[in-house]
């Protein structure tokens, strides 16, 4: 696709449980962001890829949050034992090479969790 | 703590009327600033930015000042369109920092009425 693709838009899921959100970057771009925004916050970041590699996961909260980009492709953000404070849009963002002023944000991914 | 203080939550502008949009640091590592645009129901958009090196750049009806001293930038969009009404965030990064690694506010709304 043209853009950077977010899967899915919305996301329902009960305390407690597993969610993965995918992300599609722009074909090759190497980096890859995810970033998490709060209701009335900006995005807060959360780790960055390159290529394959997480070059920055200083951002992920804890330990119930991982993601990984196998291919250096496709990126996947996998939340464990959901709760309640995990509700938030995430957002995911490529870029050609690095550098935050090339970046290309998706649409996000708006995760509840009741 | 925030690092980066956007402390208009909202901003009203007439068309055609320039709007100044704020934001303030409070890390003098910083030394790369970008404003991004957000409609709703969509990702962020590079909308402008500036090295810690210029005090000023221009593209089009957009202008970034940064104030070092101050630590404070300023975003002019001149004149204010409707279509520019939208969320502006703006982020920082800095030297050591990974690229990825954008610290934003939390937004100002504009509202340009015709």
């Amino acid at each position: 696709g043209a853009g950077v693709s977010q899967t899915p838009s919305n996301k329902v899921t009960e305390k407690g449980k597993y969610v993965e959100l995918r992300c599609d970057p722009i074909s090759g771009h190497t980096a890859l962001y995810w970033y998490r925004q709060s209701l009335g916050q900006g995005p807060e970041f959360l780790i960055y890829f390159q290529g394959t590699g997480a070059a920055d996961d200083s951002g992920l909260p804890n330990d119930r949050f991982f993601a990984v980009r196998p291919e250096g492709s496709v990126s996947t953000l996998k939340i464990q034992r959901t709760e309640r404070g995990d509700s938030a849009v995430y957002l995911c963002a490529s870029s050609p090479r690095g550098g935050p002023a090339e970046a290309f944000f998706g649409q996000g991914t708006r995760l509840t969790v009741v | 703590d925030q690092q980066v203080k956007q402390n208009s939550p909202s901003l009203s502008v007439q068309e055609g009327r320039i709007s100044i949009l704020n934001c303030d640091y409070t890390n003098s590592m910083f030394d790369y600033f970008l404003w991004y645009k957000k409609y709703p129901a969509e990702g962020p958009t590079f909308l402008i930015s500036i090295s810690s090196i210029k005090d000023k750049n221009e593209d089009g009806r957009f202008t970034v000042f940064l104030n070092k001293s101050a630590k404070h930038l300023s975003l002019h969009i001149v004149p204010s369109q409707p279509g520019d009404s939208a969320v502006y965030f703006c982020a920082a990064s800095w030297v050591g920092g990974s690229q990825g690694n954008l610290i934003f506010g939390k937004g100002t709304k504009l509202s340009v009425k015709p």
